[in-house]
């Protein structure tokens, strides 16, 4: 079974840039999400979607940060503009488990590794 | 205060060790406990997971849940070298919040030879 695929795996982009990062799940995973990983911390949990609508976006500053899952698999995650403080891995995880289950087991992908100059 | 604290370490151990890393939290709706593992440039990959108190045991991982100190450790026994990963331990509540994990901010391990 193929895993969570990110592309790309590393960029660099000067402040005010925009950038796109994407995400493939696990096949058949209806549950996918998007983390933030500042460098010395835990994962942060950015957006969830079940399927292709949104769940959970309250810690996306939406402001500069925008998130789609279209058709309901594959996902893409944008910053426009970015900010120096959005320098970070960011993850992508999928589950198989549906909206309101107690445990989701989730898979990581690598994660894209953004660094903002 | 943060829902979750950990220790960030870093811990260095000889191999062999036995190694103990632990979690706090303050959310007492939360019900499931997991440990992740996380290699360097690698994404967090699942280790263990417990649903409510007790303990759980895998091989040379042990996971321990005490809701009522809100505490939550695990144990590795006889450590190897290929343990070196920072730990994340993670944290959901059931029902509405739609499997939200939240994060401890991880603890740098390295096993020595």
């Amino acid at each position: 079974e193929a895993g969570v695929a990110q592309s790309p795996r590393y960029k660099i982009i000067e402040k005010r840039q925009s950038v796109a990062f994407w995400c493939n799940p696990i096949s058949g995973h209806a549950t996918l999400y998007w983390y933030q990983q500042i460098l010395g911390q835990g994962p942060k949990l950015l957006i969830q979607f079940q399927n292709n609508g949104v769940v959970d976006d309250s810690q996306l500053p939406k402001d500069r940060f925008s998130a789609e899952r279209l058709k309901g698999v594959d996902s893409t995650l944008k910053i426009q503009p970015a900010k120096l403080e959005d320098s970070a891995v960011y993850l992508c995880a999928s589950s198989s488990s549906s909206f309101g289950q107690g445990h989701y087991e989730q898979y990581f992908g690598p994660g894209t590794r953004l660094t903002v100059t | 205060q943060k829902e979750v604290e950990q220790d960030p370490g870093p811990l260095s151990v000889p191999e062999g060790a036995i190694v103990s890393l632990n979690c706090t939290y303050s959310n007492s709706a939360f019900q499931y406990f997991m440990w992740y593992r996380q290699y360097s440039r690698k994404g967090p990959e699942l280790l263990m997971y417990t649903y409510s108190s007790g303990n759980k045991e895998d091989g040379r991982f042990t996971a321990q849940v005490d809701k009522s100190s809100k505490y939550i450790s695990l144990f590795i026994r006889d450590s190897q070298p290929s343990d070196s990963a920072t730990y994340l331990c993670a944290m959901s509540a059931p029902g509405n919040q739609g499997g939200k994990l939240i994060f401890g901010q991880g603890t740098e391990l390295s096993v020595k030879p």
